[in-house]
């Protein structure tokens, strides 16, 4: 079993839908959760960053994290084709001195016009 | 450009060549990491230096590859007799260690072993 499990895809969804993409870990030490989107050919771009169990939001996206599930989740409000892309949830254990990242596999999402 | 700078952008050598990337983190930033993504896959962790002190390796990190930062500001990434295996896209990051630890990634590098 993977460290970080992500939920597989594609994903498509019309242009303001709300998206939902979500990941579980196995590592309890996790307490840092990251979201990056990724486009094609492109190198991975913080979104979201979040170290509480709760929600944090950011504009259209929201990140939740329940540490007591070991769950993530991301919520994309009135999704826009430029929305399309690859989303990656990353996880570390500690921050600052050493913030090694565990990436789950990555779901690419693309909305419909 | 204060970002993450890596070249080349995209390399094609023959199995069984010698392959450098190399890397430019952002100027502040004092911890660089690299990882290695392959198709339909996140990233994986290779190895991270702070300053010029390479602190941990991946145990994906064979002894074909290594890594270097001789005066903690860029790095080179090595990948000796290249395999077909290796294709892949070698990714580089960068983080200042006093902050929250976000990593900031450059755009990688993509290496095709034919």
């Amino acid at each position: 079993q993977k460290e970080v499990e992500q939920d597989p895809g594609p994903l498509s969804v019309p242009e303001g839908a709300i998206v939902s993409l979500n990941c579980t870990y196995s590592n309890s030490a996790f307490q840092y959760f990251m979201w990056y989107r990724q486009y094609s050919r492109k190198g991975p771009e913080l979104l979201m960053y979040t170290y509480s169990s709760g929600n944090k939001e950011d504009g259209r996206f929201t990140a939740q994290v329940d540490k007591s599930s070991k769950y993530i989740s991301l919520f994309i409000r009135d999704s826009q084709p430029s929305d399309s892309a690859t989303y990656l949830c990353a996880m570390s254990i500690y921050t600052g001195a050493n913030s090694k990242l565990t990436f789950g596999k990555g779901i690419t999402l693309s909305v419909r016009p | 450009d204060t970002g993450v700078s890596q070249n080349p952008r995209h390399k094609i050598t023959k199995r069984g060549q010698n392959v450098t990337f190399r890397c430019d983190p952002i100027s502040e930033h004092n911890r660089l990491y690299w990882y290695r993504q392959t198709l339909g896959q996140g990233p994986e962790f290779l190895t991270y230096f702070q300053n010029e002190a390479q602190l941990e390796k991946s145990r994906l990190l064979s002894d074909r590859f290594s890594a270097e930062r001789p005066k903690g500001s860029f790095s080179t990434l090595e990948i000796q007799r290249t395999e077909q295996g290796d294709s892949a896209m070698y990714l580089c990051a960068s983080s200042f260690s006093g902050g929250t630890g976000e990593l900031f990634f450059g755009e990688g590098s993509r290496l095709t072993v034919l």
